[in-house]
């Protein structure tokens, strides 16, 4: 059963708003929480992480949150830019790393 | 600075025949990984390599193997290629197995076809 889920298949935003993109996940026992970013022909990149003690972890334009007691994860994308385009996965680690399926986000410009 | 290296890029095989993704490293990383990518599945831990001489199963190891041949390079070997095993392989590394240094670096991909 997958351990971290991320619902919305796909999202597009406007350049300059926000992106928000989810993600959920079951296992409790997760210590860290990583985004990664991936263009087409490429390999995923790393973009932001959190320990599971943070609620909050800022990079410039990008942010995730925790919710643990909600077991969800997000990550917020201010302001979105075209080069953001791509797909988005979030990760956790207890051990080894378990992925999402992936968020493809598409930023109009 | 190269970072992941993976060879092939593409790969055609027909169902039963044998061979080896190579995956190379040049930033001096502790751990290495294989994993697969499929369509709705994201990635998922083939197998993986704490340290230099030792490997371990992941999620999905069933019709694998792999060589941890000196510190930087971490091969994956399909000894009888089925179709179930097309998909895109990622070959991964990072300075440590554990705790905050957990980021890892990834290579470009191998896509394979089983036909």
């Amino acid at each position: 059963d997958q351990q971290v889920k991320q619902n919305s298949p796909s999202l597009s935003v406007q350049e300059g708003r926000i992106s928000i993109l989810n993600c959920d996940y079951t296992n409790s026992m997760f210590d860290y929480f990583l985004w990664y970013k991936k263009y087409p022909a490429e390999g995923p990149t790393f973009l932001i992480s959190i320990s599971s003690i943070k609620d909050k972890n800022e990079d410039g334009r990008f942010t995730v949150f925790l919710n643990k007691s909600a077991k969800h994860l997000s990550l917020h994308i201010v302001p979105s830019q075209p080069g953001d385009s791509a797909v988005y996965f979030c990760a956790a680690s207890e051990d080894n790393l378990f992925f999402g399926t992936g968020t493809r986000l598409t930023v109009i410009p | 600075n190269a970072g992941v290296t993976q060879t092939p890029k593409f790969q055609v095989l027909k169902t039963g025949q044998s061979m080896t993704l190579q995956c190379a490293q040049d930033m001096n990383h502790n751990s290495m990984y294989w994993y697969r990518q499929d369509p709705g599945m994201g990635l998922r831990l083939i197998y993986y390599s704490a340290s230099e001489g030792t490997t371990d199963k992941g999620e999905v190891p069933n019709g694998y193997n792999v060589s941890r041949l000196n510190k930087r390079e971490f091969s994956l070997r399909l000894e009888s290629a089925a179709p179930s095993q097309t998909s895109v392989y990622f070959c991964a590394s990072s300075e440590a197995s554990t705790g905050a240094a957990y980021e890892q670096y990834f290579g470009p991909g191998t896509r394979l076809t089983v036909t």
